[in-house]
């Protein structure tokens, strides 16, 4: 069975901090891909980053980067400097036939 | 605009009429997807085809039936609605698999939800 934690309900920070979102996930699989996608206020479900299993590199894009450990099974999203348009809900996903998803992070940004 | 579209984007009805979702992808993916987000936020699949062929079929009660007329489409059809069908139903499509398999790792992209409200 597959699962995805992210312990975090809800996150406020203010304009300009870092902020870094959990994902831990379970898997028998020894081939798997991670996701992360964002759903701002306005619904739609906005795909950020695919990693797969046998790619332990972080990866940085802009103010957004992702670090990826086998060993903690864990899949961490860090913002840098956070802006107020962050604002949303992001979620962990975990593919095999389809997504698994995790509960979700909402995070709040203010100004 | 290249895209998968849902239609409609609000449907609010009484409990037990019959509605159904319409979902579209011009995207040239094989797989396409039916999720549904409830009022905690919970994304759960619910039915995925592969080329018109049903590949996923959580438990999902019978009222459901997904319909794929061609790898295009995916039509979601709701019989007798109950109040707990109310929630944000997302269709996905996907890129094909390595080796033709019917699965794939890539991503999902998804349309922009469809609401229901059951009164």
């Amino acid at each position: 069975a597959q699962k995805v934690t992210q312990a975090q309900t809800e996150i406020s920070v203010v304009e300009k901090e870092d902020v870094t979102l959990d994902c831990v996930y379970e898997t028998r699989d020894t081939t798997y891909y991670l996701f992360w996608y964002k759903q701002p206020p306005s619904g739609e479900l906005v795909f950020l980053i695919r990693r797969n299993s046998f790619d332990e590199q972080n990866e940085i894009s802009g103010r957004y980067s992702w670090n990826f450990q086998k060993s903690t099974s864990s899949f961490n999203f860090t913002i840098t400097a956070s802006q107020v348009v962050d604002s949303a809900v992001y979620f962990c996903a975990l593919r095999r036939r389809a997504l698994t998803f995790g509960s979700g992070t909402r995070l709040q940004v203010q100004p | 605009d290249t895209a998968v579209s849902q239609t409609p984007k609000y449907l609010v009805t009484q409990m037990g009429n019959d509605k159904s979702i319409k979902c579209e992808q011009n995207l040239g993916h094989d797989t396409m997807y039916w999720y549904k987000q409830d009022s905690k936020k919970f994304l759960k699949i619910m039915f995925s085809y592969n080329n018109k062929e049903l590949i996923i079929n959580e438990t999902v009660p019978n009222r459901f039936s997904p319909k794929s007329p061609d790898k295009a489409h995916l039509n979601l059809h709701i019989n007798s609605l109950e109040l707990g069908d109310s929630a944000v139903y997302f269709c996905a499509s996907s890129p094909p698999g390595l080796a033709g398999r019917k699965d794939s790792y890539n991503e999902q992209f998804f349309g922009p939800g469809t609401r229901l409200t059951v009164l």
